[in-house]
């Protein structure tokens, strides 16, 4: 049973340009979830989606940031633009459920190097 | 609003000895769930432990336990008897009931010497 997938592991964009993140959940797992590393700081909540829906997205930037969890094929997180204060680490998370007790299990992370 | 402080962001142990990781949270629920990750240098982000709000017993998973103080709300992660390769940061976590969002602190960052 594959974990999260995310890719790629490693991301280089100019300014200017546009970064598509990808993250495949666990078999079984409807539920969503990204978040950003800055360097050297804990993670941050971006936005939690369930097929088709965004739920909540109160921790994205208002411009430049989108995402979507189709109902085929990964969820895809989209910033158009880059500029270099969006170089970190993007984590994708997914469970089976939401709740407290829910262990949301996290991909390896995509690296984004904005140059 | 939820918060969560960890104040040591760096230590050091000798290898075979205990270390103590502290957290502590902030929330007006009732109902919520601790958790801590470990994030080696690779990268990726490791679920160690779990913990309810409502658990009587303090979680325990092989070589790691959590110290759970509801009264001041505490859970501090102790590791038992280092490896070199616990060499990590280690982020303490929160969810709410019902919740979706998980709240994570700064993160310490433990040295384990040889």
């Amino acid at each position: 049973n594959a974990g999260v997938m995310q890719n790629p592991r490693h991301l280089v964009r100019r300014r200017g340009q546009e970064a598509r993140l990808r993250c495949s959940p666990m078999k079984g797992h409807s539920h969503v979830y990204w978040y950003r590393q800055l360097p050297e700081e804990g993670l941050k909540f971006m936005v939690y989606l369930q097929k088709e829906n965004i739920i909540d997205e109160s921790g994205m930037p208002k411009e430049r940031f989108s995402a979507e969890f189709p109902k085929e094929g990964p969820s895809i997180l989209r910033i158009q633009q880059v500029v270099r204060g969006d170089s970190a680490a993007y984590f994708c998370a997914s469970s089976w459920s939401r709740g407290r007790g829910t262990e949301a299990f996290f991909g390896q992370g995509t690296r984004l190097t904005v140059v | 609003a939820q918060k969560i402080t960890q104040t040591q962001p760096g230590m050091f142990v000798q290898e075979k000895e205990a270390v103590t990781l502290d957290c502590t949270y902030d929330t007006s629920d009732q109902s919520y769930g601790l958790f801590w990750y470990k994030q080696p240098s690779s990268g990726e982000m490791i679920f160690l432990i779990y913990q309810g709000s409502y658990d009587e017993q303090n979680a325990t998973e092989g070589r790691y336990s959590l110290n759970f103080q509801k009264a001041r709300k505490s859970a501090n992660l102790v590791i038992s008897a280092s490896q070199l390769g616990d060499s990590a940061m280690y982020f303490c976590a929160m969810r709410e009931e019902g919740g979706f969002k998980t709240i994570f602190g700064a993160g310490t960052r433990l040295f384990v010497k040889a």
